[in-house]
């Protein structure tokens, strides 16, 4: 019963690298987004996706590249990394045609842009 | 659209005393409401959730919430605060369309002192 797997952990990148952040979901779940978590901001939307081959952006896209080839994996891709993007960062799933359906979250990256 | 909103960011209570979270909410359609705790450097795990059944709610851990209407409000309780209880809370709303799209509080710090 893995739920939402997020990989890595931890992770630190300087100013102008690119990298990849995966999200994977083992529920069979149509809905997957990705948030960042910053302190006394809350949760923010940055892209979401309602099933394979459909993505679209949340509140704070700019930034961030995202992917919905499978089902289960939505990888979001830090294009050139900025201080900026220092940040928790969620994934979280649900089912998209049940209303009110609860997301299911990872344990979350947390990436530093030095 | 929809919007959340926590009052206060940060909250103490006793050991064995009441615990009360606000949130009140804004939403176009009757909403479906949820809370989510998130202990330190954990992702958020679902508290309890409305979907237009019984006004009040049922968590776990202790809490429960009331769905009031004309008040816009969805507040978090629990009679007797445990030291365990010390954690960040997170108001949620969604529409149940869009996609299940949830908007997020900018959460409630809750400590609990011995």
């Amino acid at each position: 019963n893995a739920g939402v797997t997020q990989t890595p952990k931890f992770q630190v990148l300087k100013t102008g690298q690119s990298m990849t952040l995966q999200c994977a979901q083992d529920m069979n779940h149509e809905y997957m987004s990705w948030y960042r978590q910053d302190p006394g901001m809350g949760l923010r939307l940055i892209h979401y996706s309602v099933g394979a081959g459909i993505t679209d952006q949340g509140e704070v896209p700019n930034g961030y590249n995202v992917s919905r080839s499978t089902t289960e994996d939505f990888p979001l891709r830090l294009l050139s990394a900025a201080p900026s993007q220092t940040s928790v960062y969620f994934c979280a799933s649900s089912y998209t045609q049940t209303g009110g359906a609860g997301y299911t979250f990872g344990s979350g990256t947390r990436l530093t842009v030095v | 659209a929809q919007s959340v909103t926590q009052l206060g960011s940060h909250v103490s209570v006793s050991e064995g005393a009441l615990v009360l979270l606000r949130c009140n909410y804004s939403s176009s359609v009757p909403p479906y409401l949820f809370w989510y705790v998130q202990y330190p450097n954990q992702g958020l795990q679902l508290l309890l959730k409305y979907t237009s059944a019984a006004t009040l709610v049922k968590g776990i851990n202790g809490f429960e919430a009331e769905f009031k209407k004309s008040e816009t409000s969805f507040h978090l309780t629990k009679p007797s605060a445990h030291m365990s209880d010390a954690a960040e809370y997170f108001c949620a709303v969604s529409d149940g369309l869009s996609g299940n799209q949830f908007y997020f509080g900018t959460g409630t710090s809750l400590t609990v002192i011995p």
